[in-house]
């Protein structure tokens, strides 16, 4: 079955570190997104790619990096410089000219330890 | 800038009541419009969309009409179910360039037997 498979479920940053949420598509999508979600505040756009090779920073882009060396694959860094990173975080894919209907994985908790 | 306003949640509501949950938009031009459903535990999945005035998006059994002189686009479901008790997000594309989209906070549905 295609989809967007998200890894870990659950994850526990301590302070100061590094860590990377994996995202892989099978659909064959061209673009892929990063979201943030925490609650009561609804989704918000980190990053976003709509090639291989390409991407562009969303709302909250500070404290967060990523690649997109595959077209399968969107991994999202939460680097030390984020203050504040445990949130619910959904990656998404989507393919023109349908590029507004997103696939969604079933997202990655981080906490912080 | 674009914005998605929702009523806030919790909604809770009897099996078979009649479900309303109201969303009004801000943007300029002609945006398209969109309902995604979050179960829990899970990612969003898009459950409607309209993409110009007067158009009616509908699945499920829930319904949303885009009614431009009001900017709103009000999910609606005749008989709601207890499998219906998710998160409903509203959503907007502003339908210029590449462009991604705007949610809502989202609206937590609860429905008991």
């Amino acid at each position: 079955d295609g989809g967007i498979t998200q890894s870990p479920k659950y994850l526990f940053r301590k302070e100061g570190q590094n860590v990377t949420l994996s995202c892989e598509q099978n659909l064959n999508h061209d673009a892929m997104y990063w979201y943030r979600q925490d609650p009561g505040q609804g989704l918000r756009l980190i990053y976003y790619s709509q090639i291989v090779n390409d991407f562009q920073k969303g709302d909250i882009a500070e404290g967060y990096s990523v690649s997109r060396e595959k077209k399968e694959s969107f991994p999202l860094t939460v680097t030390s410089a984020q203050k504040n990173p445990t949130a619910f975080y959904l990656c998404a894919s989507s393919m023109s000219p349908d590029r507004e209907k997103l696939f969604f994985g079933s997202g990655t908790q981080l906490s912080v330890l | 800038g674009d914005s998605v306003t929702q009523m806030e949640g919790p909604v809770t509501l009897s099996e078979e009541a009649f479900l309303t949950i109201n969303c009004t938009y801000t943007a300029t031009g002609y945006p398209s419009l969109f309902w995604y459903v979050q179960y829990p535990g899970e990612g969003l999945q898009l459950l409607l969309k309209a993409t110009k005035a007067d158009d009616k998006g509908s699945n499920k059994g829930f319904e949303a009409t885009y009614r431009k002189e009001t900017t709103s686009f009000h999910l609606e479901k005749g008989s709601v179910q207890v499998s219906d008790s998710a998160v409903y997000f509203c959503a907007l594309s502003p339908n210029s360039g590449y462009s991604t989209l705007t949610f809502g906070k989202g609206t937590m549905l609860l429905v008991s037997p």
